[in-house]
C-alpha cells in the first residue's frame, strides 16, 4: 500500500498568515493527490484535486503544487473557518490512502 | 441540491452484523463511482470500500475485505454497505462519498452515520 505522510501534525497560526502543508507519498502517484478541510463534527470538504486543480466553489486562497511524491497545499491568507485539519490522499492505486492528518490551530 | 444522506448506523455487538445506506439526490447517481470512508474518534480517515457506477469494479481496504460488502441500486439511488463480523476496531463514524471519474477523488460526502460496536 502507498503511505502518505504530512507534516508538520499540527501548527499554530494566525488570521491572515500563510500557511504550507506538505505531503510525501512512498512511491510515485504523478497528480493522483487530493486535499481535504474538516472541520470539527463535520464532514470532509474537497480544496483541490489532481494535486493543484482548485475544487469548485473552493476560495482562491488554497492552492496545491507537487508531482510524484512530494506536493504541498498553502493556504495564502489563513481565515477564521480555516482552523480545521487537513488531509491529503492518494488515489493513484487502491486502496486510496490518507495522510495522518494536519491540526491548524488558532496561534 | 447534490446530497448524500447515510443510515443504518447503531450500536453493535462484537461478532454482529449492520447494514448501512446512502441515499443519493440531486445528480445523476447511475454514473458516478461510489465509497465509503470511516472515522473512528479522535483519527484519521480511512477509505475502506470503493465500487464503480456499474458495479463492475469494487475495492477494499484489508482491514475490511472478506468482513465488508459494497453494493449499490441504481434504480433506488442507494449505496449500501453489508458489514459483518464487526469488532471494536469498527468503531467509526462512516461517511458516503461520490468518486469523480478517472481522478477518483471524492467531490461530496454525506454527513455521516455512527457505527458503535459494544458488547
Amino acid at each position: 500500500d502507498i503511505q502518505m505522510t504530512q507534516s508538520p501534525s499540527s501548527l499554530s497560526a494566525s488570521v491572515g498568515d500563510r500557511v504550507t502543508i506538505a505531503c510525501r507519498a512512498s512511491q510515485s502517484i504523478s497528480t493522483y493527490l487530493n486535499w481535504y478541510r474538516q472541520k470539527p463534527g463535520k464532514a470532509p470538504k474537497l480544496l483541490i484535486h489532481t494535486a493543484s486543480s482548485l475544487q469548485s466553489g473552493v476560495p482562491s486562497r488554497f492552492s496545491g503544487s507537487g508531482f510524484g511524491t512530494d506536493f504541498t497545499l498553502t493556504i495564502s491568507s489563513l481565515q477564521p473557518e480555516d482552523f480545521a485539519t487537513y488531509y491529503c490522499q492518494q488515489t493513484y492505486i487502491a486502496p486510496w490512502t490518507f495522510g495522518q492528518g494536519t491540526k491548524v490551530e488558532i496561534k | 441540491e447534490v446530497q448524500l444522506v447515510e443510515s443504518g448506523g447503531g450500536l453493535v455487538q462484537p461478532g454482529g452484523s449492520l447494514r448501512l445506506s446512502c441515499a443519493a439526490s440531486g445528480f445523476s447517481f447511475s454514473v458516478y463511482n461510489m465509497n465509503w470512508v470511516r472515522q473512528a474518534p479522535g483519527k484519521g480517515l480511512e477509505w475502506i470500500t470503493y465500487i464503480s457506477s456499474g458495479s463492475s469494479t469494487t475495492y477494499y481496504a484489508d482491514s475490511v475485505k472478506g468482513r465488508f460488502t459494497i453494493s449499490r441500486d441504481n434504480a433506488q439511488n442507494s449505496l449500501y454497505l453489508q458489514m459483518n463480523s464487526l469488532r471494536a476496531e469498527d468503531t467509526a463514524m462512516y461517511y458516503c462519498a461520490r468518486g469523480a471519474d478517472y481522478f477518483y477523488y471524492m467531490d461530496v460526502w454525506g454527513k455521516g452515520t455512527t457505527v458503535t460496536v459494544s458488547s
